[in-house]
């Protein structure tokens, strides 16, 4: 078990292009969280998967924002666009379906958007 | 959005003292959990409440959740230099949505 990993770790784009990030979960964990955090604030929802489904997506996430999780392992979240406001740690964590949710985090990929 | 509130935003101690943090949110929830986040890093959970717990002890953490006033507060005994980090309560309702509140920043000085 290598815990929850993110790739890439730090994303530097320019506004106006696409950005795609990974997630890859604990392999016995089939639910996978997005979150969003800026400095100084704390993580803020985006979506969930449990295996495959995308069971809730913030009102936060914008159109120019997709996640997927095709075959319920490994999960990728485009930006489409993007803007300076984008520019935040994207976080990933996941989960098992027990009802206690303790949600186990990767090291996050930094965005900046200049 | 965030449901939690944390207080306060920022804690200075010395080492060996105390630290108490509280969080309040504002609807009924399933659990509260505690995370730390080292600065750049991901979150790490710390300890978990049940909604019909009232306590809770983890080596040096003392968790405390009151329902009827919607807060909780953790409590770091004997603080070390290398407990200082950021502390993120955290909800869960009725769904799988965990909501964060905006942490407190807590600086231990050796």
């Amino acid at each position: 078990d290598t815990g929850v990993s993110q790739d890439p770790r730090h994303k530097i784009t320019k506004r106006g292009q696409n950005v795609t990030f990974r997630c890859d979960p604990i392999s016995e964990h089939n639910r996978l969280y997005w979150y969003r955090q800026t400095l100084g604030q704390g993580p803020e929802f985006l979506t969930y998967f449990q295996n495959e489904a995308q069971l809730e997506k913030s009102r936060l996430l914008s159109d120019r924002f997709s996640a997927e999780r095709p075959k319920g392992s490994f999960s990728t979240l485009e930006i489409q666009r993007t803007e300076q406001g984008d520019s935040a740690m994207y976080l990933c964590a996941s989960s098992t379906t027990g009802d206690t949710g303790e949600l186990f985090f990767g090291e996050g990929s930094r965005l900046t958007v200049l | 959005s965030q449901q939690g509130e944390e207080d306060p935003q920022a804690l200075s101690i010395q080492e060996g003292e105390n630290a108490t943090m509280n969080c309040s949110y504002k609807t009924s929830i399933n659990n509260l959990q505690w995370y730390r986040q080292n600065s750049g890093r991901g979150l790490v959970h710390l300890i978990l409440i049940r909604s019909n717990e009232r306590e809770k002890h983890s080596g040096r953490l003392r968790v405390t959740l009151d329902t009827s006033k919607k807060s909780s507060s953790l409590l770091i005994t004997a603080s070390r230099a290398a407990d200082t980090a950021s502390y993120f309560c955290a909800t869960r309702g009725g769904g799988f949505k965990t909501i964060f509140g905006a942490g407190t920043r807590l600086f231990v000085k050796a």
